[in-house]
Parts: structure tokens; sequence; C-alpha cells
């Protein structure tokens, strides 16, 4: 069964600062891995998709990876700002549904 | 629509009283997913509708739940005799199909509170 683990589950931060954000699984049969945004009572808001050939994708700050043989998943965001703050959602897609994990909460401070 | 509606976006309602959720996915898209969001958890992964095809509904926790989904389109979670620990954030997501490279785009969910 996948299983979806993000560390750390809360990262505090001054503005400016690089930072990223960890997600690992643990089947590496995962298809593809979706990076989501989730601001406090809203839905989610899809930031970057890495599809099943592609090992990495780039958004603006944001950049994501993955690397299924180690079951691993980072995003990284450059210069953070106090906009960014949210919690951050990695999803794995395996047998065709997502699979969430918990989240890291994230709050930058100007 | 352009995105995928979810209404309500805010339900109250009594313990034992039957609730229903409402999904309008992205026209277009085949594939229908229902998660669950409780306070402090993960989103936790209801049941799926793909076209004319069966429902995976492995995720529901109870008999209690169930969901249709008419015309291939929009679609309808009902909670039958709800408890408290019903309450949660209920999110709705399309895709364009099951699987293979398409992301998920979520609605903005409704938060049930069962009182």
């Amino acid at each position: 069964k996948q299983e979806v683990t993000q560390i750390p589950a809360a990262l505090s931060v001054p503005e400016g600062e690089n930072l990223v954000l960890n997600c690992s699984f643990t089947d590496s049969a995962i298809y593809n891995l979706q990076w989501f945004r989730q601001d406090p009572g809203k839905g989610l808001t899809s930031l970057l998709l890495i599809q099943s050939s592609q090992r990495e994708q780039t958004s603006g700050r944001l950049n994501a990876s993955l690397d299924k043989s180690s079951g691993r998943s980072t995003l990284y965001i450059a210069a953070s700002q106090p906009g960014d703050s949210a919690t951050y959602l990695c999803a794995g897609g395996s047998q065709g549904n997502l699979i969430f994990g918990k989240g890291t909460k994230l709050s930058v401070k100007p | 629509g352009a995105g995928v509606s979810q209404s309500p976006s805010n339900k109250v309602t009594e313990k034992g009283k039957d609730v229903e959720l409402r999904c309008d996915p992205i026209s277009g898209h085949t594939a229908l997913y229902w998660y669950r969001q409780s306070l402090g958890q993960g989103l936790e992964f209801l049941i799926y509708f793909q076209g004319n095809s069966a429902p995976d509904k492995s995720g529901l926790p109870s008999d209690r739940f169930s969901a249709e989904r008419t015309g291939g389109s929009v679609s309808t979670l009902t909670i039958q005799r709800t408890q408290q620990e019903d309450s949660a954030v209920y999110l709705c997501a399309s895709s364009l199909a099951r699987g293979g490279d398409y992301g998920y785009t979520f609605g903005s969910g409704t938060r049930l509170t069962v009182v």
C-alpha cells in the first residue's frame, strides 16, 4: 500500500530564504507526482505535475523533482515571500488514485 | 465552467440527518474523485468515477456513505444518518482520465459540520 510522508510537518523561515520541502513514498511504482498548495479554509491549488516520463518541473520560483528509485520528491521554493505561506501537499499517482501526504505548513515571516 | 464547482460551501446539520454534497467537474473530464479532509489529517480517498464504468468505492468509510454521478457529469455524495465524526471538508476533483499523466483539479470543498 502506497504511503506518502512529508517532512518537515511545519517550517518557519524569514522572507527571501530559499527552502526545500521533502516528500517520500513507499512504493516506487508511483506513476506521477503532483504538488499542491492549500490556503486556510480553501481547496487545493495545483502547483506542479511531474509526469511519468519526467524528472522535474519548474514554474516561476518553484522547482519540483522526482526520483522514483529513491522514493523521493522535493519542492524547491526560491526567494520565499510572505504570500508563499500555506500548507504544501504532495500526492503520488499510483494505480489511478492520488495518495496524499499530510503536508508541510510553511510560514514565511516578513 | 472553468473549474470544479462544489456546493454548498458550508453545511451545518444535526446528528442523524442526511446530507447531499454536489460536485460539478470540469467539462470533458471523465474522471471524478471524492476525498475527505478531517481536521489535522491528510486527504482520505472516498470514491472514484470513470466514464460509465462501475465506481471504485473502496474508500467509503461505511454504508452510510454513497455517491452517484449522473450523465457522466455532476456527482452527488450522500451521507445518511450523519455522525459527529463525519465533520470534515469534502473535496471533489476531476481529471481528464484516471491514472496516466493527467493532473487533478480540485474544487474549493464543502465544509460539513455535524452538531
